[in-house]
């Protein structure tokens, strides 16, 4: 099956800074989206990205289906960004495949 | 709308117990889907369904059962629930192979 890594799994920044995120996988693919998960637990749906570029203010990803990987950009981050970011991936109509996630901590 | 909507929010069983923890989604989606959760670790799939009757075994099915009986409803059944089974429950559902997968509250389970 498709494999999914992401990186970094943990990033602590403060308040104000830019951070990259990457999602790589191991096959091609039609469908990737990118999640936030907040320190409730609760999972939100931030991108859906299989090719090309989209922004949603301060959050922005790029996808390079022909090279496999992903990036999530999170500009001027603010306390409220802390959480687990998850990629997943898939083909068509098949299963979602998650990676692990990156932590990510914003300090005041 | 509602969304997605799980229920119990959280849950205490003894080994050996089974239990239905129920999802029901109001957004006429045809694709709905279980992940379990646990600590470290990403989201990993239980069970799925691309439509009414239709179901189909994810990474770790063993141990959960499954029905789609109506659109709305992919309830998920243990059958004897094991300390393994502690975790976090999601289910999602989403339009169609090019729509955006949206997620429930969760439940939380603890089999003791």
């Amino acid at each position: 099956g498709i494999q999914v890594e992401q990186s970094p799994p943990d990033l602590i920044l403060q308040e104000g800074a830019n951070s990259t995120l990457r999602c790589n996988f191991s096959d091609s693919v039609n469908n990737l989206q990118w999640f936030h998960q907040n320190p409730w637990g609760q999972l939100i749906n931030l991108f859906y990205i299989p090719s090309g570029t989209k922004q949603n203010g301060r959050l922005s990803a790029t996808t390079v289906a022909t090279e496999r990987y992903s990036l999530l950009y999170i500009s001027s981050s603010q306390t409220t960004d802390s959480g687990v970011y998850f990629c997943a991936v898939g083909r068509g109509a098949q299963k979602l495949v998650f990676g692990q996630g990156t932590r990510l901590t914003i300090n005041p | 709308n509602a969304g997605v909507t799980q229920t119990p929010k959280f849950q205490v069983l003894k080994t050996g117990q089974s239990m239905t923890l129920q999802c029901a989604q109001d957004m006429n989606h045809e694709y709905m889907s279980w992940y379990r959760q646990d600590p470290g670790m990403g989201l990993r799939l239980i069970h799925y369904s691309v439509g009414a009757g239709i179901t189909d075994q994810g990474e770790v099915p063993n141990g959960y059962n499954v029905s789609r009986s109506t659109t709305e409803d992919f309830p998920l059944r243990l059958l004897s629930a094991a300390p393994s089974q502690t975790s976090v429950y999601f289910c999602a559902s989403r339009g169609g192979a090019g729509e955006k997968l949206f997620f429930g509250s969760g439940t939380q389970l603890s089999v003791l």
